[in-house]
């Protein structure tokens, strides 16, 4: 079954340093998604993706954070200067199509730890 | 009031048990609502996916939607160990997902 792989699975990092975390969506999916949890927390919306470029984000999604398809497989998110607080889980998902009724999947995962 | 509420408390069950879960939204523009299972150091996985009022049913889940009432229940029958996980509820409107915070199960064998 196809699925949405994400690497690395764990990212350790200073304060203050840049981080890309990489997604492969699954492959006909045309609408990206990142999301993130802070431990003990919800799962929270980030941003949304699509025809390369942003559709949606919340108020997370600062100038700090910027996402990118830089080829034809992979979604990427980077965070300019990673700060203490920007310890999570973040989730690359992706679908087919942007309806609210269309399904989101979503990858494993990559924890972010920031010292 | 907060978007999504799910009483975060762990639920420990006997094998066989039926687990009864819930969340409440205040969003009324929600028109979708989902169940999402995650295991340890795993991404959420769909499990129920619900859109108008009434039941749902799959195998051993049932999902419940009360639009009037804006609640949300999901049902395991004859819980299993292997049902063990964390349960978000999800709800969208638009094109973002809204969750709640979870709820640990535990099914002791």
């Amino acid at each position: 079954e196809p699925e949405v792989t994400q690497t690395p699975s764990h990212q350790v990092t200073q304060m203050g340093q840049e981080v890309i975390l990489r997604c492969v969506p699954i492959s006909n999916h045309l609408y990206f998604y990142w999301y993130r949890q802070i431990l003990g927390q919800k799962v929270e919306f980030l941003v949304s993706f699509y025809n390369n470029e942003i559709s949606e984000k919340s108020e997370i999604f600062d100038d700090q954070f910027s996402v990118e398809r830089p080829d034809g497989s992979n979604f990427t998110l980077k965070i300019r200067s990673t700060k203490l607080e920007d310890s999570a889980m973040y989730f690359c998902a992706s679908s087919q199509q942007s309806a609210t009724n269309e399904k989101l999947f979503f990858g494993s995962g990559t924890q972010l730890s920031v010292l | 009031q907060k978007e999504v509420e799910q009483d975060p408390g762990p639920l420990s069950v006997p094998e066989g048990a039926i687990v009864s879960l819930n969340c409440t939204y205040s969003n009324s523009a929600f028109q979708y609502f989902m169940w999402y299972r995650q295991y340890s150091r795993k991404g959420p996985e769909l499990l129920m996916y619900t859109y108008s009022s009434g039941n749902k049913e799959d195998g051993r889940f049932t999902a419940q939607v009360d639009k009037s009432s804006k609640y949300i229940s999901l049902f395991i029958r004859d819980s299993q160990p292997s049902d063990s996980a964390t349960y978000l509820c999800a709800m969208r409107g638009n094109n973002r997902l809204a969750f709640g915070k979870g709820n640990q199960v535990v099914v002791i064998p």
